[in-house]
């Protein structure tokens, strides 16, 4: 079985850009939830989508959005970004998602988005 | 809002030695999650913890999860240099409105 997988791995963005992650969940899994890992704040959620809603959303600005498409794959979005917006940002699927309190979370690779 | 500590944030032990790292919470937790990232990769489950002063066991490394449901340790025997790496606890949410806190992490440094 395929794992969770992310593109792109690393990439290099300036002030202002936007930037668009992909995450492929594992096959049949419909949870697909994002996070952001930084060495000082840790592992913090972003969001969740279930069967292409977004079923929890955590304390980042509006900047930060999301969707996941019929197959499950899901983008996250960062727009405008700014130098703090540097991070490793993955993605996990779950086949019963974060929200359902159930279940173990299979992380990606991670895309590190470096902000220059 | 829920919050869950994680100590200490680094531990160097010698190989050999043992280790543990401890989740804290202020309040009940559902169940809670171990993960184990290796430098450089990504968080890779390890055990979930349901039901109150359960103890689960994988080889070296044994989980508790405190009576109260409010504190969770991992300790792992006789520390082997592929044990190096950060672990991470993980409190799902209690309902749909709250979101999954992870701990902060401790990461783990072998010396030979």
């Amino acid at each position: 079985k395929a794992g969770v997988t992310q593109t792109p791995r690393y990439l290099i963005k300036t002030r202002g850009q936007q930037v668009t992650l992909s995450c492929s969940p594992i096959s049949g899994h419909r949870s697909v939830s994002w996070y952001q890992q930084t060495p000082g704040q840790g592992l913090q959620f972003l969001f969740e989508y279930f069967s292409e809603t977004q079923r929890n959303k955590g304390n980042f600005p509006g900047r930060f959005s999301g969707r996941q498409f019929s197959n499950s794959r899901s983008e996250m979005n960062v727009s405008t970004l700014e130098l703090g917006d540097s991070a490793l940002y993955l993605c996990a699927s779950s086949g019963t998602g974060v929200a359902t309190n159930t279940g173990e979370l299979f992380f990606g690779e991670g895309s590190r988005l470096t902000v220059l | 809002g829920q919050q869950v500590m994680q100590i200490p944030q680094y531990q160097h032990v010698q190989e050999g030695e043992d280790f543990t790292t401890y989740c804290n919470s202020s309040t009940t937790l559902s169940n809670i999650q171990w993960y184990k990232q290796r430098p450089g990769g990504h968080p890779v489950f390890l055990i979930q913890l349901v039901k109150s002063g359960e103890v689960k066991k994988q080889k070296r490394l044994t989980f508790q999860f405190g009576e109260a449901k409010k504190n969770s340790s991992l300790h792992i025997t006789a520390t082997q240099t592929t044990d190096v790496g950060t672990y991470f606890c993980a409190s799902p949410p209690l309902n749909r409105d709250d979101k999954i806190i992870f701990g902060k992490g401790t990461r783990l440094h072998i010396l030979p």
